[in-house]
């Protein structure tokens, strides 16, 4: 069971945009839309942001979009501001056998 | 407001075993499937087992297989983790994390932390 493959690290300044990518394979992000994403701040349970690709869950903040194409699903996040300093996981349904895998994670730094 | 409240880590020596357990409330367990996520040190999430609402259908990841148990009362609205011959590489925070249709955790715990040493 292969980890989806994220950037360690990724940075920006208050008010930019950000990408993070998040590549898997045909058996995993490239055959299901069941592709989430979670926040994590230091010493935290991680927190739902995106579901099946593109949805945000209630209460999230319209600034995360999510995307695929493919096998890379991406989570990009507009207007950074010092609190989305965080890491971020991916995740993809893999399938009866495998089930699901998660991103090795990114640790976003807002500059 | 839901609520998953995970016990029963500590230290345990190589080959030791131990259960986990996760109270559940603020939704209706019974109708809900249920995971094991763990976090190692320093590390990325990793996803450990699945119980679906009934406790008919479960799976493991391949590193806890044959050595990891699920299971779930819900009369009793928990979730359980029986971990037998554990490993160094076991050590982690383990959360449990109600599990959703679209194949998400909407909810986690807060976890509990496994020493294997």
């Amino acid at each position: 069971q292969s980890a989806l493959t994220q950037p360690a690290s990724v940075s920006g300044s208050p008010g930019q945009s950000i990408t993070i990518s998040c590549t898997g394979t045909s058996s995993d992000v490239g055959s299901y839309n069941l592709v989430s994403w979670y926040q994590q701040h230091p010493g935290k349970a991680p927190k739902l942001m995106i579901y099946e690709v593109t949805k945000r869950p209630s209460g999230v903040s319209n600034r995360f979009s999510g995307s695929k194409s493919g096998s890379t699903a991406s989570l990009t996040i507009s207007g950074l501001q010092a609190e989305d300093e965080a890491d971020y996981y991916c995740c993809s349904y893999a399938g009866s056998s495998t089930y699901v895998v998660f991103g090795g994670g990114t640790k976003l730094t807002v500059l | 407001e839901v609520q998953l409240v995970e016990s029963g880590g500590g230290l345990v020596q190589p080959g030791g075993s131990l259960r986990l357990s996760c109270a559940a409330s603020g939704f209706t367990f019974s109708g809900h499937e249920m995971n094991w996520v763990r976090q190692a040190p320093g590390k990325g999430l990793e996803w450990v087992s699945y119980i679906s609402n009934r406790g008919s259908t479960i799976y493991y990841a391949d590193s806890v297989k044959g050595r990891f148990t699920i299971s779930r009362d819900n009369a009793k609205n928990s979730l359980f983790l029986q971990m037998n011959s554990l490993r160094a590489e076991d050590t982690a925070v383990y959360y449990c994390a109600k599990f959703r249709y679209s194949y998400d955790f909407d909810f986690w715990g807060q976890g509990t932390l496994v020493t294997v040493s």
